[in-house]
């Protein structure tokens, strides 16, 4: 099991660009969750997913979308670059029984500098 | 809304010396607590969980106590190593239907020296 991973780990963006941050697990978990990590503040979070076709924003969704058409993939965009975007973003997965959720397995982060 | 609130860092021990980082939270429900721990360049790893009062979690040598009446989550280690040097995360989730959604606080930075 390669768990949860992401891409890319490091990436730096003008004002303005647009990008796609890749997250894929391989557990089979219904739950899937990004947050972002700002220097000294905890994680904060930004869109989670019950399942496939399934999203919802969470505390911080401005500039931010998402999509999940399959299980295992919940991508993450981000539209028109602003410096207030630059964090650490990580992914997230758990599964769930009934809705009772379990432990959160996170990605490695993608580290973003937008500029 | 939720809050958590976690002692101010950074923290530095020396190896073998006593842990103690001070969690403290509000919920507007009945929560579940945890300890997440981050090691350098690496994602957040659960460390232990507690779901009702009284519950500890313990893990690793790590323990920590729901305290309903104190709404505290303190992490405690007897004797710690140069290796427990990590971020160190309290998180809640409240119970149906937060569908697992964390609150975090901000992180407790734990230097350990040999």
């Amino acid at each position: 099991n390669a768990g949860v991973t992401q891409t890319p780990k490091f990436r730096i963006l003008k004002i303005g660009q647009s990008m796609t941050l890749q997250c894929t697990q391989d557990m089979n978990h219904n739950y899937m969750y990004w947050y972002r990590q700002d220097p000294g503040m905890g994680l904060k979070l930004i869109y989670y997913s019950v399942g496939a076709g399934i999203t919802d924003k969470g505390e911080v969704p401005n500039g931010y979308n998402v999509s999940r058409s399959t299980t295992e993939d919940f991508p993450l965009r981000l539209e028109l670059a602003a410096p207030s975007q630059t964090s650490v973003y990580f992914c997230a997965s758990s599964y769930s029984i009934g809705n009772w959720p379990y432990e959160q397995y996170f990605g490695p982060g993608t580290r973003l500098t937008v500029t | 809304g939720n809050s958590v609130t976690q002692m101010e860092g950074p923290v530095t021990l020396s190896e073998e010396a006593f842990l103690t980082i001070n969690c403290t939270y509000t919920a507007t429900g009945y929560p579940s607590l945890f300890w997440y721990v981050q090691y350098p360049g690496e994602g957040l790893q659960l460390l232990l969980k507690a779901t009702k009062a009284d519950d500890k979690g313990s893990n690793k040598g790590f323990e920590a106590t729901y305290r309903k009446e104190t709404t505290s989550f303190h992490l405690e280690k007897g004797s710690v190593q140069v290796s427990d040097s990590a971020v160190y995360f309290c998180a809640l989730s409240d119970h149906e239907p937060s569908y697992g959604k964390l609150t975090f606080g901000q992180g407790t930075i734990l230097t350990v020296h040999p």
